[in-house]
Parts: C-alpha cells; structure tokens; sequence
C-alpha cells in the first residue's frame, strides 16, 4: 500500500545535538512538507519541496534544515540552533493538487 | 494573512448526542476548506473538503460540513457521537490557488461521555 512512513516514532535529543527525522513516501508524490505542531497551536509550516534538489522556507524554518535528494525522501534535521525542538513533527506529501497525505508523526523530546 | 480559528479548545458531548464543531476562516478570494482528524499520537486524516459548488459537503464516518460565505464559517457537523470519535479536529484553509500549504487552526479537543 501507498503511503509515508515517518521514523522514528519518538526520539530523544540532548541539548546541542542535531537530530534528524525521517520521512519517506512510495506515493509518487512531486510535493512535501514537514510541520511542526504544538499544543493548542494547531500545525506550522517548517519546510516544503514541490521538486527534487528545491525547497523553500515555511513559517518557522529557523533551526532547521532539509534535504531532497530524491522524489521519495524528504529528511528534516533539528539543528542545535533550535531553542524549543520539543514538539510532534508531522510529515506531508501532495499528489494532486489538493490530495494531501500526512504520515503518522515523530515525537521529540530534549532531554 | 490568512488566518483560521477554532473557537472552542475543548468540547465534551455524550455518546449519541449532536456535535457541532466551529471554524472560521479570514476573508480569501477562493476558500479551499478541510477538515482533518487526529487521534493521540497519529497523523491527520482528511474528513471532507469543499472547494466551491453545494455549500453543505458530506464527508466521511458520517460527518458533513457547511460553508457560509457570509459568516465565514466551516463549521464541522455530526448527528450522533459515537465514543470512537473522540480526538482532535483541525479545520484548514489553503494558503494560495496553487494549493500550497494550509493554514490551519489550532484545533479542538472532543472527549466522548459513555
């Protein structure tokens, strides 16, 4: 079955590391996007990418970096520059134009 | 800018009694409308969508929502809770034409009563 896959499910950083989250989609999908949300503040763009090799700031990129080398991947690395990483991270991609798909998230957490 | 809000942070109903769920979208051209839901721990599922034509857009699990122009509302229906609808609702607006990226509200918590 088509879809994405976002791991890990939680993970742990220390103060001063770099972490990265993964996400990956067999859904052919030409777009991604990487939220973050909190509570009670709904979802905030971080990072998306409409083609391999681009991708544009969202809301609140700063803290963070992304890649897409590939079609199916889009990582997302939570710098040390990021003061406040803890929070569930939510993974997207876009087929059609308003055919979104969200995977299942990642929790970090600072410890 | 856009903006999406969702009055109500936490909404508890009894199982089996209506449920109305608000959302109100700022003033956009075109409004391209979702509703999204989420349990504990997961990632959104889409309830419905409305795009233009019938104001009133049926979705899935037995929800409907109905776009008022002139209230700028999405507001987000279900006649008869089931406890298995508790979770989070997120109503959304896309930001642009070109369908990138939504704004989305900050939700609401549903608790169910047995």
């Amino acid at each position: 079955d088509g879809g994405i896959t976002q791991s890990p499910k939680y993970l742990f950083r220390k103060e001063g590391q770099n972490v990265t989250l993964s996400c990956e989609q067999n859904l052919n999908h030409d777009a991604m996007y990487w939220y973050r949300q909190d509570p009670g503040q709904g979802l905030r763009l971080i990072y998306y990418s409409q083609i391999v090799n681009d991708f544009q700031k969202g809301d609140i990129a700063e803290g963070y970096s992304v890649s897409r080398e590939k079609k199916e991947s889009f990582p997302l690395t939570v710098t040390s520059a990021q003061k406040n990483p803890t929070a569930f991270y939510l993974c997207a991609s876009r087929g059609t134009v308003y055919g979104y798909t969200f995977g299942s998230g990642t929790r970090l957490t600072v410890v | 800018a856009q903006s999406v809000t969702q009055p109500d942070i936490h909404i508890t109903v009894s199982e089996g009694a209506s449920l109305e769920l608000r959302c109100n979208y700022s003033y956009g051209a075109t409004p391209y409308l979702f509703w999204y839901v989420q349990s504990p721990g997961q990632g959104l599922q889409l309830l419905l969508k409305y795009f233009s034509g019938d104001t009133l857009v049926q979705g899935i699990k037995g929800f409907e929502a109905e776009f008022k122009r002139s209230q700028s509302s999405f507001n987000l229906r279900k006649p008869s809770v089931h406890w298995s609808d508790a979770a989070e609702y997120f109503c959304a607006d896309l930001r642009d034409n070109y369908g990138q990226n939504f704004v989305f509200g900050p939700g609401t918590r549903l608790s169910v009563l047995p």
